[in-house]
């Protein structure tokens, strides 16, 4: 088991560009989730998938879209990057249930907007 | 409202015990502990429900404060291996959302 990938791992950007995070789970995991991470801010979370077909927004959706392209796979877009949003990206998925649901990261995508 | 980690950093010798807090005004459903090492990503190590019930690492251990609204983390007998970040995630009840501290860095030195 992979557990959860994501692609790419690294990634430049000029302002104004746009791109897509690629994220996929092979544990048969209900719940997506996009973080970004900041030196010194944590995780926030950005948009969560509760589970297929359902999108919700996070702390900080502003400047991004998901599409949860199936039960394995959550993408994120930035449709016109900004230097604010430099930072690291984590993808995690979760069983889902109600009772003592353990999120599982990916090894994140470490994204610069020059 | 992120939960308050304290303390920020801590420095320990290998051998030594810690204690990491986590404090929030949101009623609590479940407390989630991970630790990230530099460049890596976040590694779940216990999760503690309301009520006291703790799921998680040998020779970690947690508890959860109803009066202070507060969790904390104990590692005994630190290894060179318990170096990194510690992050706190507090999920309030019918939440799928956990919300993440700004985290504690420890460093264990020889």
């Amino acid at each position: 088991n992979a557990g959860v990938t994501q692609t790419p791992k690294f990634q430049v950007l000029k302002t104004g560009q746009s791109m897509t995070l690629q994220c996929a789970q092979d544990m048969n995991h209900n719940s997506m989730y996009w973080y970004r991470q900041d030196p010194g801010m944590g995780l926030r979370l950005i948009y969560y998938s509760a589970s297929e077909g359902t999108t919700d927004k996070g702390e900080v959706p502003n400047g991004y879209n998901v599409s949860r392209l199936n039960k394995r796979e959550f993408s994120l877009r930035l449709e016109s990057a900004a230097p604010s949003q430099t930072s690291v990206y984590f993808c995690a998925s979760s069983e889902g249930v109600v009772h003592a649901d353990t999120q599982y990261f990916g090894p994140g995508t470490r994204l610069t907007v020059l | 409202q992120q939960p308050v980690q304290s303390p920020q950093a801590v420095i320990l010798r290998e051998g030594e015990d810690a204690v990491i807090n986590c404090s929030s005004s949101k009623a609590l459903y479940s407390v989630h502990w991970y630790r990230q090492k530099h460049g890596e990503a976040p590694v779940f190590l216990m999760i503690l429900l309301k009520g006291g019930e703790q799921k998680g690492h040998e020779k970690i251990s947690a508890s959860f404060n109803e009066k202070k609204q507060q969790s904390s983390l104990y590692l005994t007998a630190s290894q060179l291996s318990y170096s990194g970040t510690y992050f706190c995630g507090w999920r309030g009840a019918g939440s799928y959302q956990l919300t993440f501290g700004k985290g504690t860095k420890l460093s264990v030195i020889p």
